[in-house]
């Protein structure tokens, strides 16, 4: 089974902070996607990386795949209230569908 | 452009009951996606079609039916309910199947089998 395993589970800042966190496989990626998936929605694409070793930047987040394509990183400067939600990573099955990570909880408190 | 809709939101049912979560896209996209996703966890893959007349199992197709008759189209049946499928369930669509292609989202169905 090709696991994504994503830490930490559960986070609580205060707004301002800076945090990071990770998506984590035993095996190679071809690509990873991280989504963001607010209470009550379905998620939504945040961003995909695709080349070991990639930085890809999105205002405050900024997203890292690991040069050996076993793992990724998402950190966030400067949290705000509005980045609340449940970060997924997910990454292609090779079947033309995707297997997602548990997931990571933010909350930011203002 | 309405994007991916389902329905209903919300959903009660009795042990044993049938129902099927409608699913349909307006974006042309020939891959569909049927997900559930428990308290605090991540999406499991339950079943998923490449294109109209074609569908496969994914991670937890059991107690699960689905049929794709026409693009837009993607429903899910639910046989003989029983309280483990309490979950929430999303669809989803993309244009190409490959993982580095979007996959968009619906609202979700809320279902309680009690």
């Amino acid at each position: 089974t090709q696991l994504l395993e994503q830490s930490p589970q559960f986070l609580s800042i205060q707004e301002g902070e800076n945090l990071t966190v990770y998506c984590n496989s035993s095996s190679v990626f071809s690509s990873l996607q991280w989504y963001r998936q607010e209470p009550g929605e379905g998620p939504v694409l945040l961003v995909t990386v695709v080349t070991g070793g990639e930085v890809k930047k999105l205002k405050r987040l900024t997203f890292q795949f690991g040069d050996a394509r076993k793992d990724s990183s998402l950190h966030i400067t400067a949290a705000q209230p509005g980045d609340t939600g449940l970060y997924l990573c997910a990454r292609d099955t090779g079947r033309r569908a995707l297997t997602f990570g548990s997931g990571t909880r933010l909350q930011v408190q203002p | 452009n309405a994007g991916v809709t389902q329905t209903p939101k919300f959903r009660i049912l009795k042990i044993g009951q049938s129902m099927t979560l409608q699913c349909t896209q307006d974006m042309n996209h020939n891959y569909m996606y049927w997900y559930r996703q428990d308290p605090g966890m991540g999406l499991k893959l339950i079943y998923y079609s490449v294109g109209a007349g074609i569908t496969d199992k994914g991670e937890v197709p059991n107690g699960y039916n689905v049929s794709r008759s026409t693009t837009e189209d993607f429903p899910l049946r639910l046989e003989l309910a029983a309280p483990s499928q309490t979950s929430v369930y999303f669809c989803a669509s993309s244009l190409l199947g490959q993982g580095e292609h979007e996959q968009y989202f619906g609202p979700g169905t809320r279902l309680t089998v009690t």
